[in-house]
């Protein structure tokens, strides 16, 4: 079946780095985007950055910008997400979501379909 | 920017009961939305795309509609696993897809 587990949490200093793994199986991987999403301790969802499939194109949130680099390596179906930079306010748990993309009506429509369970990051002194 | 709101924030609700959460968007977005139920602890899980349409392996008795600015996920006769928190996504501004600030549904 479809699995996306994230792996590469932990606790780091303020200004610290940490690099996330996001490993797939069940599907093909090198066929989908790929997101990153954060949630804060007791606060709602953020989205933080997405790949597209061959790794040509990335996006990041405002809010982390310039600090992490999403990349991928598709031989090894893995999505990554180097965090450097570290401040309080990344904590979080961080999930990596696949995207899919489906035609309703004749319309393309892309979300996330398959999400992992979680890795916490805590950036704390 | 797009921004969602959504309402209520927190709604008490019995077994049985039928549910009605709204998600607004600061500008149209179409049927560019979708809903996800999150319950602590746990990841999110798609409910639903396209502002309506189902996805797989998910209950009849959620539904969804709306398009424009304003949205509404429906739970039909809610179970004692629905108690959990919802977001409503925008799909609109490809890939940048935020969230709703959530509503929680609790067990009155």
């Amino acid at each position: 079946q479809v699995q996306l587990v994230e792996s590469g949490g932990g606790v780091v200093q303020p200004g610290g780095s940490l690099r996330l793994s996001c490993a797939a199986s069940g599907f093909t991987f090198s066929s989908y985007g790929m997101h990153w999403v954060r949630q804060a301790p007791g606060k709602g969802l953020e989205w933080v950055a997405f790949i597209r499939y061959d790794g040509s194109n990335k996006y990041y949130a405002d809010s982390v910008k310039g600090r992490f680099t999403i990349s991928r390596d598709n031989s090894k179906n893995t999505l990554y997400l180097q965090m450097n930079s570290l401040r309080a306010e990344d904590t979080a748990v961080y999930y990596c979501a696949k995207e899919a993309i489906t035609m309703v009506q004749g319309v393309d429509y892309y979300y996330m379909d398959v999400w992992g369970k979680g890795t916490t990051v805590t950036v704390s002194s | 920017d797009i921004q969602l709101t959504q309402s209520p924030s927190f709604l008490s609700a019995s077994v049985g009961d039928r549910v009605t959460i709204t998600c607004r968007a600061s500008q149209g977005i179409s049927s560019y939305l979708a809903w996800y139920q999150q319950k602590p602890g746990k990841a999110p899980k798609l409910l639903i795309y396209a502002a309506s349409t189902l996805q797989s392996g998910v209950p009849s008795r959620f539904s969804g509609s709306g398009s424009g600015t304003e949205f509404t996920l429906t739970i039909s006769s809610l179970q004692p696993e629905d108690f959990a928190t919802y977001y409503c996504q925008q799909l609109n501004s490809y890939p940048r897809f935020t969230f709703g600030p959530g509503t929680k549904v609790d067990i009155k």
